[in-house]
């Protein structure tokens, strides 16, 4: 079963513009990780957030984690054509307990970048 | 360095057929994991090894579905007496430890026709 619900599901988006997506999950994490997966291929890891971090930067990327509102939202600025893909978020359960470090994944939003 | 290989890339199989799908983890992560990706949809946990441990296999969807890991380095995802509804991408990853960033393979694709 998934973790919870990406938002949205499609956006589609110019080149140049910034990408916004969101993604909700339902229980305690360890960290939260996004991916990106361009058509059939495989996930490609983007950035890892830690569930004592807000907010982090890579690049282009900037995520941001609420977890009071066990919340996380991804930005891509100043977006390509070659970030056509779609992109996936994904909880780490918190460890101990036996808890494996298995990931949860989202629905996924699948992002269209026109140049 | 290499990556997680998977092999093979696409695999077609009869209604009935035993498949085995192959994963070579990153030389030295410990951690392994393999995932079922539906069509449109996220992967979903299947199961997870520590070194050749298999410490949880809670995602495995019936008693079709075996893995093993007898080295602690290649994986093998077995799918016995494979059904319509097995048809997907199966990914492997594997990561240094159980907290650290996970690196997916490219998936082997199953069709079962």
């Amino acid at each position: 079963s998934q973790q919870g619900e990406e938002d949205p599901q499609a956006l589609s988006i110019q080149e140049g513009e910034n990408a916004t997506m969101n993604c909700s999950y339902k229980t305690s994490i360890n960290n939260l990780q996004w991916y990106r997966q361009n058509s059939g291929r495989g996930l490609v890891h983007l950035i890892l957030i830690r569930s004592n971090e807000r907010e982090k930067h890579s690049g282009r990327l900037r995520v941001t984690l609420d977890t009071s509102k066990k919340s996380s939202s991804l930005l891509i600025t100043a977006s390509r054509a070659a970030d056509t893909a779609s992109y996936f978020c994904a909880t780490a359960e918190p460890l101990g307990s036996g808890n494996t470090g298995k990931l949860i994944f989202g629905q996924g939003t699948t992002l269209q970048v026109k140049p | 360095g290499a990556g997680v290989s998977q092999s093979p890339r696409y695999k077609v199989a009869k209604r009935g057929q035993d498949v085995a799908l192959r994963c070579d983890p990153i030389s030295g992560h410990v951690s392994l994991f393999w995932y079922q990706q539906a069509l449109g949809q996220g992967p979903e946990f299947l199961t997870y090894f520590q070194n050749e441990a298999q410490l949880d296999k809670s995602g495995l969807p019936s008693d079709r579905f075996f893995a093993e890991r007898p080295e602690g380095s290649v994986s093998t995802l077995k799918i016995q007496r494979t059904q319509q509804e097995d048809s997907a991408v199966y990914l492997c990853a594997s990561s240094l430890t159980i907290d650290r960033k996970q690196f997916f393979g490219p998936g082997t694709r199953l069709t079962v026709l």
